[in-house]
């Protein structure tokens, strides 16, 4: 069966430690994966979208990396801050290369940073 | 533009009523997505619209739920007879057609409870 999964639930850190987040595919080939930043109540925020034929995305303090190979990609957050806690939603377009096709997200990974 | 408009943000309502969100998308955005969200889950696709097209539905939108958009600006989302697995957060998104990466941007939701 295809599905998305996100390596944990919650993932607990301290403050300064990179937070390193796990999305796992299974039976999709993406042409890209995207992630994005969900806070309580609301609606998700647009991160980084990473292309198939792409290693590695950064911006700023984040860092996509995607292995077509492995069918993963994974989502680090250096120097993390408190204001970093929030879900973490990664999501990508189950037919490749159809542009417009609606994405499908994993659960996510509710990530909480204490100071 | 202040982004994606969603109304209401809150609808309570008892079990066999009908509800109708809207969702204002970003006026130069060509496609709406309807999403689902309950606790602890991603969001989850429901349809979307090209224009004023429905170019695609999940095989999750029973016959209960129907989705417009007339005029290809704004969008509604009618459930009919609703049933307590209805409550959930209804998330609207838009997105570019042409020169896009594919980001969605999402509304605040509408959260529904059913009694």
């Amino acid at each position: 069966s295809q599905k998305i999964e996100q390596n944990s639930e919650a993932l607990n850190i301290q403050e300064g430690k990179t937070a390193t987040l796990t999305c796992n595919y299974t039976n999709y080939s993406p042409a890209y994966l995207q992630w994005y930043r969900q806070d309580p109540g609301r609606g998700p925020v647009f991160l980084l979208l990473i292309r198939e034929n792409e290693k590695e995305k950064r911006k700023e303090r984040l860092k996509v990396t995607f292995d077509t190979t492995l069918k993963q990609s994974l989502f680090h957050i250096t120097a993390s801050q408190p204001a970093d806690s929030a879900t973490y939603l990664c999501a990508l377009d189950p037919f490749a290369n159809q542009a417009g096709t609606a994405l499908i997200f994993g659960k996510g990974t509710t990530l909480s940073v204490s100071s | 533009d202040t982004g994606v408009s969603q109304n209401p943000r809150h609808k309570i309502t008892k079990r066999g009523q009908n509800v109708t969100f809207r969702c204002d998308p970003i006026s130069e955005h060509n496609r709406l997505y309807w999403y689902r969200q309950t606790l602890g889950q991603g969001p989850e696709f429901l349809t979307y619209f090209q224009n004023e097209a429905q170019l695609e539905k999940s095989r999750l939108l029973s016959d209960r739920f129907s989705a417009e958009r007339p005029k290809g600006s704004f969008s509604t989302l009618e459930i009919q007879r609703t049933e307590q697995g209805d409550s959930a957060m209804y998330l609207c998104a838009s997105s570019l057609v042409a020169g896009s990466n594919g980001e969605l941007f999402f509304g605040e939701g509408s959260r529904l409870t059913v009694l």
